[in-house]
């Protein structure tokens, strides 16, 4: 059973290009949330989606970043218009249920590091 | 708001040395408690979490927490460390929501 997998393991963009992250939750999970990591900070909740759905988006910044988690295939994370300060880790998680009930475990993927130069 | 404080960012620590790793939180309502690990090239993996009851909890590998309310800590413990605990460890909070608070991280790095 494969975990989560998130794509690309490091991601180089130009400033203005856009970026595009892809996490595929592990089997069965049908919860996805992202959280980024900038330097020297801890990881910070972005986005709640779950299939078709945003649950809660207000960790997001308001303008360029959008998620998406379709019926069929992985959730997907962009970045409209890239900029130095979007350079970050960015890392997705899934869980069976709903993580605020007790005991619902998420499982993390490695991340994707976004470099802006 | 919550917050959560991972003062030390690097850890050294001799092989079979025991650790502390330090974590402190602000809450003003009741939360629950995590660490999480992250090895090179891995994502993160849950250590160990503090739901209620005892105030001591044991994770996988060895590692242990205890947590104190009154100055608001969740310290990470190991009596003997070994070099493949290397990693990055996350000290995570959630007052009930899926919107966990996570520190800084702090890397151990467990030298020969």
């Amino acid at each position: 059973n494969a975990g989560v997998m998130q794509n690309p393991r490091h991601l180089v963009r130009r400033r203005g290009q856009e970026a595009r992250l892809r996490c595929s939750p592990m089997k069965g999970h049908s919860h996805v949330y992202w959280y980024r990591q900038l330097p020297e900070e801890g990881l910070k909740f972005m986005v709640y989606l779950q299939k078709e759905n945003i649950i809660d988006e207000s960790g997001m910044p308001k303008e360029r970043f959008s998620a998406e988690f379709p019926k069929e295939g992985p959730s997907i994370l962009r970045i409209q218009q890239v900029v130095r300060g979007d350079s970050a880790a960015y890392f997705c998680a899934s869980s069976r249920r709903d993580r605020s009930i007790v005991n619902t475990e998420a499982f993390f993927g490695q991340g994707t590091r976004l470099t802006v130069v | 708001a919550q917050s959560v404080t991972q003062l030390d960012s690097q850890v050294p620590v001799f092989e079979e040395a025991p650790v502390e790793l330090r974590c402190n939180y602000s809450s003003s309502v009741s939360v629950y408690l995590f660490w999480y690990v992250q090895y090179p090239n891995q994502g993160l993996q849950l250590l160990l979490k503090y739901l209620s009851g005892s105030t001591l909890v044991k994770g996988i590998n060895g590692f242990e927490a205890e947590f104190n309310k009154s100055q608001t800590s969740f310290h990470l413990r190991k009596p003997s460390v070994h070099i493949s605990d290397t990693a990055e460890y996350f000290c995570a909070v959630s007052s009930g929501t899926y919107k966990y608070i996570f520190g800084t991280g702090t890397r151990l790095k467990v030298l020969a």
